[in-house]
C-alpha cells in the first residue's frame, strides 16, 4: 500500500499566520491527493482535491500544491475556525485508499 | 442537501457478526464510488471497503478481506458492510464515504459515522 508521511503531527499557530503542512508519498501518485480537515466529533471534510483544486465552498486562504510524491497544504492567515486535524488522503489506488497520520493545529 | 446517515452499529463480542447500513439521499447515488473507512485513535483513518458505482468491482483491506462484505443497492439508494469473525481491533469508528467526479468538479460526502465496539 502506498503510505502517506505528513509532517508536522501538530502545531500551534496565532490568528494571522501563514503556515504549511507537508504530505510525501512513498511511491509516485501524480496529482491524485486530497487534503481534508476534521474537528472534534465530526466527519471529515475535503478542502483541496486533485492536489491544488480547491473544493468548492472553502475559503481561498487554503491551498495546495506538489505533484508526484512531495505535497503541502498552506493556510494563509489563519482563521479560528481553522483549528482541528488536517490529514491527506491519495486516491491513487482505489483498491488501496490510504491516509496521512493528520496534523493537529491548535489556535494559540 | 446530501446526506449519508449510518446505522446498526454497537456492542458485539469477539467472533460475532454486526451490519452496518448506510443510507443516502440528495444525489445521485449510482453515479459515485462508496467507501466504508474507519477511525481508531491507534491507526488513524483506515479505508476497508470500496464499491464502484455499478457494485460489480469491490475492493477490501487486507485486513478485512474474507471476514466483510460491502454491497450497495442503487434503487434503495443504500449501502451495507456486513462484517462477520468480528476482532477487537475492528473497533472505531464507521464512516460511509461516497466520492468522484462530476460535471461540478468532485464530490466527496461522508456520514456522521457510527461507533463499532468488538469487546467482551
Amino acid at each position: 500500500d502506498i503510505q502517506l508521511t505528513q509532517s508536522p503531527s501538530s502545531l500551534s499557530a496565532s490568528i494571522g499566520d501563514s503556515l504549511t503542512i507537508t504530505c510525501r508519498a512513498s511511491q509516485m501518485i501524480d496529482f491524485y491527493l486530497n487534503w481534508y480537515l476534521q474537528k472534534p466529533g465530526e466527519a471529515p471534510k475535503l478542502l483541496i482535491y486533485a492536489a491544488s483544486r480547491l473544493q468548492s465552498g472553502v475559503p481561498s486562504r487554503f491551498s495546495g500544491g506538489g505533484s508526484g510524491t512531495d505535497f503541502s497544504l498552506t493556510i494563509s492567515g489563519l482563521q479560528a475556525d481553522d483549528f482541528g486535524v488536517y490529514f491527506c488522503q491519495q486516491i491513487h489506488t482505489i483498491s488501496a485508499l490510504t491516509f496521512g497520520g493528520g496534523t493537529k493545529v491548535e489556535i494559540k | 442537501e446530501v446526506k449519508l446517515v449510518e446505522s446498526g452499529g454497537g456492542l458485539v463480542q469477539p467472533g460475532g457478526s454486526l451490519r452496518l447500513s448506510c443510507a443516502a439521499s440528495g444525489f445521485p447515488f449510482s453515479k459515485y464510488e462508496m467507501n466504508w473507512i474507519r477511525q481508531t485513535p491507534g491507526k488513524g483513518l483506515q479505508w476497508v471497503a470500496y464499491s464502484s458505482p455499478t457494485g460489480g468491482t469491490i475492493y477490501y483491506a487486507d485486513s478485512v478481506k474474507g471476514r466483510f462484505s460491502i454491497s450497495r443497492d442503487n434503487d434503495k439508494q443504500s449501502l451495507s458492510l456486513q462484517m462477520n469473525s468480528l476482532r477487537p481491533e475492528d473497533a472505531g469508528v464507521y464512516y460511509c464515504m461516497g466520492r468522484g467526479y462530476d460535471r461540478s468538479g468532485y464530490f466527496d460526502s461522508w456520514g456522521q459515522g457510527i461507533r463499532v465496539t468488538v469487546s467482551s
